[in-house]
């Protein structure tokens, strides 16, 4: 169980152009979903907090009109990379919080490898 | 705030060795704490917890307790295999964070057979 999946795996996109990213829990309902970002031999930086039927709560530093997340439901939560530009080229990873039992582990997906060209 | 520090890596071992990896943390309260890995291209596995003070947390011949008195959160195994090899990350969340996740900086294992 508690398994959550990204879609695309791997995406390579011009310059200029909008990228979108899905997260999705495939076997229960996530109230709270929390997207990151990885550079390469570093640990991962939150970047928002995303709460389904509301807005996300974004880092300090985090450009929300550049990286604008929608969590319309309770198992779907998107990211889109609007304008990508190099700088955005990263491993995008997100996760999911169970709302019952535990509710402070999170269960990540396999992230999303996004180069922009 | 809250903040996790990882022993700095790389570290390398041949199989059979044993495995220390040092995690100590900083927070208010009482926070749950967590061992995730990353093996090469993939995401993050959960690969144990503990949620109170000298709770054990243990997965696949991992262990790690939870120690208070020392704010540490040691990852160790008896016995690494090669398949072991991956980025293992310490996390905490709660204290002042409720629900989101602290990670330390990771620290990278390499088994040689």
């Amino acid at each position: 169980g508690a398994v959550v999946s990204q879609h695309p795996s791997r995406v390579i996109c011009k310059s200029g152009t909008s990228v979108k990213i899905e997260c999705r829990s495939l076997d229960f309902q996530a109230t709270t979903m929390f997207w990151y970002r990885q550079f390469p031999k570093q640990s991962l930086m939150l970047m928002a907090t995303s709460n389904e039927g509301s807005k996300a709560t974004y880092e300090q530093g985090v450009e929300k009109d550049k990286f604008l997340i929608n969590h319309a439901s309770l198992t779907l939560s998107t990211l889109t990379v609007t304008s990508a530009h190099p700088e955005d080229s990263s491993f995008y990873i997100c996760s999911a919080r169970t709302s019952g039992g535990g509710g402070e582990t999170q269960y990540f997906g396999p992230g999303t490898r996004l180069l922009v060209l | 705030g809250n903040s996790v520090t990882q022993m700095e890596g790389p570290v390398t071992l041949s199989e059979e060795a044993f495995l220390t990896i040092n995690c100590t943390y900083t927070a208010t309260g009482y926070p749950s704490l967590f061992w995730y890995v990353q093996y090469p291209g993939e995401g993050l596995q959960l690969l144990l917890k503990a949620t109170k003070a000298d709770d054990k947390g243990s997965n696949k011949g991992f262990e790690a307790t939870y120690r208070k008195e020392t704010t540490s959160f040691h990852l160790e195994k008896g016995s690494v295999q090669v398949s072991d090899s991956a980025v293992y990350f310490c996390a905490l969340a709660g204290g002042t964070s409720y629900g989101k996740l602290t990670f330390g900086q990771g620290t990278i294992l390499t088994v040689h057979p």
